[in-house]
């Protein structure tokens, strides 16, 4: 079974400022994605960015960034240039591929970020 | 194009009851994910069907359970509620099995008195 664990429950930052949520992940498997998402106050979970195991190139999304660290097990995000729109919980999450399981989402357990005018 | 949408946004049931939550994906989308979101916890997996067959179970007891639809709607019904099935139910679609990109609904609130 895979586990996503975020160990920031809270975190705020200044506008225009750069802000980085760490997430760390424990798996046996070596086919998989990680994604972050997004869900603010109305609740819709929006995908903010992702990033293919066997892709050694980090994924960027405009302010959005990750450090990838496979053998470290580490996904971390970076949003660059905050922005009061940027305030949501964030989740990172884990889908095995290539078996017939559903390809299921598992999530960490969230970091709220606050974006601070 | 519509987004996924789900009904109701809320509602509010007694313990022991019955309920049903509905879920309509992206047109073109066969494969519809249902998660279960407690408060202040990331969203956890409950069904996942693809073309009508359930293609896989989260840790889950039988009073849940969930179908798919030949328009490849969806229902999730929940059994003998109970207050801690008080949870955001999300639903998510997928344009087949195994593609990773995800899109959610906006999730129905319940909560369970």
């Amino acid at each position: 079974a895979q586990t996503v664990t975020q160990s920031q429950p809270e975190m705020s930052v200044q506008e225009a400022e750069t802000v980085t949520l760490s997430c760390t992940y424990d798996t046996s498997e070596s086919n998989y994605y990680l994604f972050w998402y997004k869900q603010p106050p109305s609740r819709q979970m929006i995908l903010v960015i992702r990033q293919e195991a066997y892709k050694q190139q980090n994924a960027t999304e405009n302010r959005f960034s990750v450090n990838f660290q496979k053998a470290a097990k580490s996904f971390s995000l970076k949003i660059s240039d905050s922005q009061l729109g940027d305030t949501a919980m964030y989740f990172c999450a884990f889908m095995k591929l290539g078996d017939t399981s559903g390809s299921r989402l598992t999530f960490g357990e969230g970091t709220q970020l606050t974006v601070n005018p | 194009d519509a987004g996924v949408t789900q009904s109701p946004t809320h509602l509010i049931k007694t313990r022991g009851q019955h309920v049903t939550l509905r879920c309509s994906p992206i047109s073109g989308h066969k494969s519809v994910s249902w998660y279960q979101q407690v408060l202040g916890q990331g969203p956890q997996f409950i069904f996942q069907y693809y073309e009508k067959e359930e293609r896989g179970r989260g840790n889950f007891p039988d009073r849940f359970s969930a179908r798919q639809f030949p328009n490849y709607s969806s229902e999730l019904n929940v059994n003998a509620l109970l207050l801690g099935d008080s949870a955001l139910y999300l639903c998510a679609s997928r344009l087949r099995d195994r593609t990773y990109e995800q899109y959610f609904g906006p999730g129905t609130r319940l909560t369970v008195t």
